[in-house]
């Protein structure tokens, strides 16, 4: 299975200031399609998981553009621009170019 | 508005079965591929099982290969995960999610707690 490796794994930020996750794959996520399926989310305390961005940079409907992803190959970046209260919680990457789609160990977040 | 909802979760002996379910509603169920997911207690996400539109192609992650079986009913709008010679190890929520297109999945369920313990 590709191994997904997140860090830090856990992180504090002050409001307002800009917050960085980095996520590296054991191997090459483009797909023979030519697409690299990188997805983050974000999971608050007994929540769901929530869908921020898909496609490495693809945003969902609803998530703020103070977050934005990057990276190709096996390196991926989650930024979030300002930090808000809600932001906190634990961010996962997942590749799903490959089955089984395989998780990062998780970033806890607090504020 | 899309809603999944998963139920069937309990406490199980260790080798015993059980098993969930998925009710799917808010979208047209029957043309997207459906997976389980299912995370540990304090632990991160691993994805378990998914099963392609007309559900002709199963698919598992190694662990429960020949344990677990996952299955849909179109005409039910439901997702099913038939769990069998649990294992302490399968302990966690479980989750039925969507995969809107290949490689990622957007909705998620509210998940079902699964206790393994004797």
């Amino acid at each position: 299975d590709v191994v997904m490796t997140q860090s830090p794994l856990s992180l504090t930020v002050t409001l307002g200031q800009p917050a960085s996750i980095s996520c590296r794959s054991s191997q090459g996520l483009r797909h023979s399609d030519g697409n690299t399926y990188l997805t983050w989310f974000h999971q608050r305390p007994g929540q769901s998981p929530r869908r921020l961005i898909y496609k490495v940079y693809r945003r969902d409907a609803g998530v703020p553009d103070r977050f934005s992803g990057s990276g190709s190959g096996t390196d991926f970046t989650l930024q979030i621009s300002r930090v808000e209260a809600e932001d906190a919680g634990i961010y996962y990457c997942m590749q799903g170019t490959y089955w089984s789609w395989t998780f990062g160990q998780g970033t806890k977040v607090e504020i | 508005e899309v809603q999944l909802v998963e139920s069937g979760g309990g406490l199980v002996q260790p080798g015993g079965s059980l098993r969930l379910s998925c009710a799917a509603s808010g979208f047209t169920f029957s043309t997207f591929t459906m997976h389980w997911v299912r995370q540990a207690p304090g632990k991160g996400l691993e994805a378990v099982a998914g099963i392609t539109s007309n559900g002709r192609s199963p698919f598992y992650t190694n662990s429960v290969q020949g344990r677990f079986t996952i299955s849909r009913d179109n005409s039910k709008n439901t997702l099913y995960l038939q769990m069998g010679s649990l294992r302490a190890e399968d302990t966690g929520i479980y989750y039925c999610a969507r995969e809107p297109e290949t490689g990622t999945a957007d909705f998620w369920g509210q998940g079902t707690l699964v206790t393994v313990s004797s």
